[in-house]
């Protein structure tokens, strides 16, 4: 059984750019959830798709964006990147909204 | 607000030695609970879970953790560490019955194992 695949693993952006980062969800899971964890801290939730429409969201402002697919594979877009942006992107992907989470290795993402 | 709190930040045992991890959440009615464990540089691995029934969880990895609804704590135990299992342990909480809804995080805390 194949996991949470994320891709890319690193990513080096500058101020005011734009990055799609990208997720692969666990077989026959149909709910992607999309975190950020800063150095040294625990992930924050920023968002949630489920059979491809949103299904919740944390404090993050609307430059944070997403997509899931028909297949349940996701998108994060973030618009005018800041240096705070800098953090692992973490994805999760649950059979159902009441079963656990279950986490890719994540993207680095740089903010030069 | 609904929050996790693990209020020790790094821990260092000795190999062979037990553990307890501490976690205490502040929640509206009784969550689920969760376990995560993160090695440098990668994703979280779900170590246990607690939905309802019995308050003594057992996990992967030989982890176990209790649940104390008077505490509200959510305490991660393991009888004899070992040095593969130094990385970084995260609590987490969801609303009951969504288990896969927004996860609420602690802080983390860091397990370092001496020899």
């Amino acid at each position: 059984e194949t996991g949470v695949t994320q891709s890319p693993t690193h990513l080096i952006k500058t101020r005011g750019q734009q990055v799609t980062l990208r997720c692969s969800s666990q077989s026959g899971h149909n709910t992607v959830s999309w975190y950020q964890q800063a150095l040294g801290q625990g992930p924050q939730f920023i968002f949630q798709y489920y059979r491809e429409e949103e299904n919740g969201r944390g404090n993050f402002p609307p430059r944070f964006s997403g997509l899931q697919f028909p297949n349940y594979s996701s998108e994060l877009n973030v618009n005018a990147l800041e240096l705070d942006d800098s953090a692992l992107y973490l994805c999760a992907s649950s059979l159902n909204r009441d079963q656990p989470q279950h986490f890719g290795d994540g993207t680095r993402l740089s903010i030069l | 607000a609904q929050s996790v709190t693990q209020p020790d930040i790094h821990i260092t045992v000795s190999e062979g030695a037990s553990l307890e991890l501490r976690c205490n959440y502040s929640y509206g009615a009784t969550p689920y609970l969760f376990w995560y464990v993160q090695s440098p540089g990668q994703g979280l691995q779900l170590l246990l879970k607690y939905f309802s029934g019995d308050t003594l969880v057992q996990g992967i990895k030989g982890f176990e953790a209790e649940f104390k609804r008077s505490q509200s704590s959510f305490n991660l135990r393991k009888p004899s560490v070992h040095w593969s299992d130094a990385a970084e342990y995260f609590c987490a909480v969801a609303p009951a019955n969504q288990a896969g809804t927004a996860l609420i995080f602690g802080k983390g805390t860091t397990l370092s194992v001496s020899s």
